[in-house]
């Protein structure tokens, strides 16, 4: 896949355990956040968004923390299964940036059986 | 509903060479940008396409460009291929110009050799 090689952080669970992935943005005027999962050999899958007036927001086991004080975004998910095991990256954007993503680094999340 | 498409998936093309790629938008999206996805560099943005027109461009060099068709495809062009141009190249689409949900092809991966 386009993230073999590039030394990511890597968060290690077990499966059934819930997992939390950490991001800061750089952009006060960001107000749109996306996070998305990318698996080997696939392009970014949408997982879930907020937007700058929410402080939280949450999905099919996924859950979606924003804290503009210190500019700090978090996707939670809960009971962690082998499928979610992938590279999440977490995506910033703001009104008048024409759908310009600017992406974080990335995690590699990575669940034990 | 299908996904976003993206053509050709894989590509070999030697240095000096020029480059043609093609992304089909998910039905009723209008809005098409474009990625390039390296290990070094991660997910960096290289221009944006709403209506035939080009709203953001990135921090590409002129050798990249791209075109929106009235029926919302899109191609990207590269010229004057460079070893450092090795990457997969990825298309997203949505309905709108900002701050709209995107969804990613799955991506085109272009080796320079």
């Amino acid at each position: 896949g386009e993230n073999v090689g590039l030394h990511l952080p890597t968060l290690s669970v077990q499966e059934g355990d819930n997992s939390i992935i950490n991001c800061a943005y750089s952009n006060s005027a960001s107000d749109y956040f996306i996070w998305y999962k990318q698996e080997s050999g696939k392009g970014p899958q949408f997982i879930i968004d907020i937007r700058s007036n929410m402080d939280k927001r949450q999905g099919q086991r996924v859950t979606v923390l924003l804290n503009k004080t210190v500019k700090h975004l978090s996707l939670q998910i809960a009971a962690t299964q082998p499928g979610d095991s992938a590279v999440y990256f977490c995506a910033e954007t703001w009104s008048g940036g024409y759908n310009k993503l600017i992406f974080g680094a990335g995690t590699r999340l990575a669940v034990h059986p | 509903k299908a996904g976003v498409t993206q053509t050709p998936r894989y590509l070999i093309k030697t240095r000096g060479q020029q480059v043609t790629l093609s992304c089909s938008p998910i039905s009723g999206h209008r809005s098409v940008s474009w990625y390039q996805q390296t290990p070094g560099q991660g997910l960096q943005f290289l221009f944006e396409y709403f209506s035939e027109t080009q709203r953001n461009k990135g921090n590409f060099p002129g050798r990249f460009s791209g075109r929106q068709f009235s029926n919302s495809r899109s191609e990207m062009n590269v010229s004057t291929l460079e070893l450092g141009d090795s990457a997969l190249y990825l298309c997203a689409s949505s309905f709108t110009s900002g701050n709209d949900e995107q969804y990613f092809g799955p991506g085109t991966r272009l080796t320079v050799t």
